[in-house]
């Protein structure tokens, strides 16, 4: 079956450090790849998405790129602020993004000023 | 426009006793998820809803939970009876299309503690 699988949390940076989240996947055909976050006290967000293989997604300095040959969709950010502090989940759908979600087990990510 | 509403946000009943969940999706939006989020975990998905046709209901717990999204628009999940390990938080999402690239936008969930 498909599954998705992300670093372990808490992951605490100092602010305008770089960042990076790892996510593999496992997945039968061409899934879509997201990545959702979740603000405190917020329902889920969708970040940015990826529907094939080379494509970046990108959203307020985030971005990620679909990896297709080492079927990694990694989260990365130049320079995080305070606000960032979020969890942040990845995800994939065998359909596009109109399936089911399967998503990770999040990552709590926490910047310090 | 107004996002996914969800209610109630926070439910604690006793095992064994039964509870429901509302959600009404963002207008116009054809398919629905219910998904449950265990603590620390990421969300799972339980049913989900094209119209009022549940197309995809495989992980549903059927001895216990049942769903039902009558005339496509508002659904409602319900478990009876409640067991301690339904304690989560169910979240209830929807999209504009039933297949192909869509984004889902999710409710608040509702936090369900069973003592």
């Amino acid at each position: 079956g498909n599954s998705v699988t992300q670093m372990e949390g808490p992951v605490t940076l100092s602010e305008e450090a770089f960042l990076t989240i790892n996510c593999t996947y496992t997945a039968t055909g061409y899934p879509s790849l997201f990545w959702y976050v979740q603000y405190p006290g917020e329902g889920l967000q969708l970040l940015l998405k990826a529907t094939k293989a080379d494509d970046k997604g990108s959203n307020k300095g985030f971005e990620a790129t679909y990896r297709k040959e080492t079927t990694s969709f990694h989260l990365e950010k130049g320079s995080v602020q305070v606000s960032d502090s979020a969890v942040y989940f990845c995800a994939l759908s065998a359909g596009g993004g109109a399936d089911g979600l399967t998503f990770g087990k999040g990552t709590h990510l926490i910047i310090q000023p | 426009e107004a996002g996914v509403v969800q209610s109630p946000r926070y439910k604690i009943i006793e095992k064994k006793q039964p509870v429901a969940f509302w959600c009404n999706p963002i207008s116009g939006h054809n398919t629905l998820y219910w998904y449950r989020q265990n603590l620390g975990q990421g969300p799972e998905l339980l049913i989900r809803y094209e119209n009022e046709e549940a197309v995809d209901d495989s992980q549903l717990p059927k001895d216990r939970f049942s769903a039902e999204r009558l005339k496509g628009v508002d659904s409602t999940l319900k478990i009876q009876p409640a067991e301690l390990g339904d304690s989560a938080v169910y979240l209830c999402a929807s999209s504009p299309r039933v297949a192909g690239d869509s984004e889902q936008f999710f409710g608040p969930g509702t936090r369900l503690t069973v003592l």
